[in-house]
């Protein structure tokens, strides 16, 4: 099943725009991750925040988490042709304190960038 | 430095036979997990294995079994497929007790016909 909701669906923009997406999830996690997938191949990941982080930036990325709405957003700036893909937010819940992490995923967010 | 690789990336089976999907960690890694994604939806965790064992499981039937080597690679096999077990099949790899983000393969496209 999957954790929680991505907001928009779908989102097409034009070239040098900015980008938001958001997720919601639905239990407690220790770090929430953000990965990129291109044409349903494999996925790449873009950023960690952890659950005691609010904000975190890289490069043309930014998100940020609030555990007490349990939701977390996904800033693109200056967007590209080349971002254009599909984005993911996961959440990383550790049962019982083990290293045994496991990823839960929304059913995320298609980018399109015009050129 | 090499990522993760995943053989082989298309499989075209027949309903009712058996799978096995392949998967080399990223150097230096030694948890792998595997996740099913179908089309148009966000990857569904499926299993995780740590120093041969299994450590979770997702909700997935027992048709869905692995296996994991000493040299930290690992397989997933697939019984008795059915039509809906079509999907892209990805491996992750992380080192254990980092809380960094997973290595992802390219998956491996299984179609069953």
């Amino acid at each position: 099943s999957q954790q929680g909701e991505e907001d928009p669906q779908a989102l097409s923009i034009q070239e040098g725009e900015n980008a938001t997406m958001n997720c919601s999830y639905k239990t407690s996690i220790n770090n929430l991750q953000w990965y990129r997938q291109n044409s349903g191949r494999g996925l790449v990941h873009l950023i960690l925040i952890r659950s005691n982080e609010r904000e975190k930036h890289s490069g043309r990325l930014r998100v940020t988490l609030d555990t007490s709405k349990k939701s977390s957003s996904l800033l693109i700036t200056a967007s590209r042709a080349a971002d254009t893909a599909s984005y993911f937010c996961a959440t990383d819940s550790r049962a019982g304190g083990t290293s045994y992490g496991k990823l839960t995923f929304g059913q995320g967010t298609i980018l399109t960038v015009h050129p | 430095d090499a990522g993760v690789t995943q053989s082989p990336t298309h499989l075209i089976k027949t309903r009712g036979q058996q799978v096995t999907l392949r998967c080399s960690p990223k150097s230096g890694h030694d948890t792998v997990s595997w996740y099913q994604q179908a089309l148009g939806q966000g990857p569904q965790f499926i299993f995780q294995y740590y120093e041969e064992e299994e450590r979770q499981r997702g909700n997935f039937p027992d048709r869905f079994s692995g296996h994991q080597f000493p040299n930290y690679s690992s397989e997933l096999n697939v019984n008795a497929l059915l039509l809906g077990d079509s999907a892209l099949y990805l491996c992750a790899s992380s080192l254990s007790g980092r809380y960094y983000g997973y290595t992802f393969g390219s998956g491996t496209r299984l179609t069953v016909v």
